[in-house]
Order: structure tokens, then sequence, then C-alpha cells
């Protein structure tokens, strides 16, 4: 069965960086892109951007771009998402999800990792 | 930006009840429309794409329609487990979702 796993619960100081992993199995990796969504707390859900696992091409959000770094290592069918420069406004939970298609970022997000919360706090 | 604006924010119905939550698009997204729902601290789940296809192993008593830069979710004969807060999500140019509904069973 599909399976999204991220890895666990950060806390992090203002201009720090953050790296978060998903690893995925279940479905042959580059057969799909994975986007990435945050929700900040008692907030609704924020796309973040999206990764081409087939052909590395990828789309950030304005809010996110110079920020934020997509990248896939298909060796072990691991996706990450990389936040530098954090801010009190970071602190959020962050999802990974597979999209599905391979080569774009406008399809449904038909399985999705557990979550990950970030904490930004002096 | 394509802005998704969902009504009504908040929602409370009786089991048993029919309820339409809809979902306005800033300009006109075709059929790229999807809605999800989520629980309290879970993650969201998938329930149609394509504006009115339902995905597999969603109840049939959920439904969505529109197209262009109007849609609905209709949930007929509400069910103790449909609470949650519900959001549509454009995907015709990049992504982008609405605010969201909380629904809460009377």
């Amino acid at each position: 069965q599909v399976q999204l796993v991220q890895s666990g619960a950060e806390v992090k100081k203002p201009g720090a960086s953050v790296k978060v992993s998903c690893k995925t199995s279940g479905y042959t990796f580059s057969d799909n892109g994975i986007s990435w969504v945050r929700q900040a707390p008692g907030q609704g859900l924020e796309w973040v951007g999206w990764i081409s696992v087939y052909n590395g091409n990828t789309f950030l959000t304005k809010d996110f771009r110079g920020r934020a770094t997509l990248t896939t290592d298909t060796s072990t069918t691991t996706a990450y998402l990389e936040l530098r420069k954090l801010k009190s406004d970071d602190t959020a939970v962050y999802y990974c999800a597979r999209v599905r298609n391979a080569y774009s970022e406008s399809y449904p997000l038909d399985f999705w990792g557990q979550g990950t919360q970030i904490t930004v706090s002096s | 930006d394509i802005q998704m604006t969902q009504t009504p924010s908040n929602l409370s119905a009786s089991v048993g009840d029919s309820l339409t939550i809809t979902c306005r698009a800033s300009q006109s997204i075709s059929s790229w429309l999807a809605w999800y729902q989520q629980k309290p601290g879970k993650a969201p789940k998938l329930l149609i794409y394509r504006a009115s296809n339902l995905e597999r192993g969603v109840p049939s008593r959920f439904s969505g329609g529109g197209s262009g830069t109007d849609f609905t979710l209709t949930i007929n004969s509400l069910q103790p487990d449909d609470f949650g807060t519900y959001y549509c999500q454009q995907y015709d140019r990049s992504s982008s979702f609405g605010q969201g509904t909380r629904l809460q069973i009377k």
C-alpha cells in the first residue's frame, strides 16, 4: 500500500534552517510528483510547492522562492523540503503529499504523509 | 494567483441531514477542482477530484459538482464520521486551497 512517512517534529530558532524528509513506499517513486503543504496552528492549508521526481522540475509559491528547496533521492524514494531563514510565522505542520501525475503539479493529492510539526521559537 | 473562497466557514448539522458547501474561484479553473476532508490532528483525505469524480473508497453520499468558477460539495444523509474541516483545492494553475469549512455534527 502507498505510504508516505515523514520525519519527526523539530524546534528551531529564528534564522535557522530545517530539512523535513518524506519517505515513500508502495508505488514507483518516479511515477508521481510530491507536493508540500503547510498548516499553521488553527489555520487552513497552504500549498508550498511541488517537485517532479521524474525530471527534478520544481515549483515554489512566491512566499517560498529563495528560501525553500525541494529535492528527492530516488535511491531511498525519499523527498525533502529544506526551509532556510526560519521565522516565527513558519511555525506549522508541514505535509508531503503524492501528486497524481509525474510531470505537473496541477493534479490532486491522493496520498499524504502524517505531517511534521516545525516550531520556530527563540 | 487564483483565490479560492469557500462558504460557509462553519456549519452545524444533524445526522441524516443533507448539506452543501460552496467553493468559488477568482477565475475560471474549468473542472480542475478537488475536495478534501481533514479530521483534527490528521492529514487531509482526498474525496473528490476533477470537480465531480468520487475518489475510490469514498462513500457515495459525497458528491461534487460545478465547473468554471463555482463548485459544490454535497453530503447526503450526514453520518457522525463526517465531522471535520473540508477544503477545496484548485489545480488548474499550480495549486491553492480554500480557507476551509468546519462541519460540526449537532
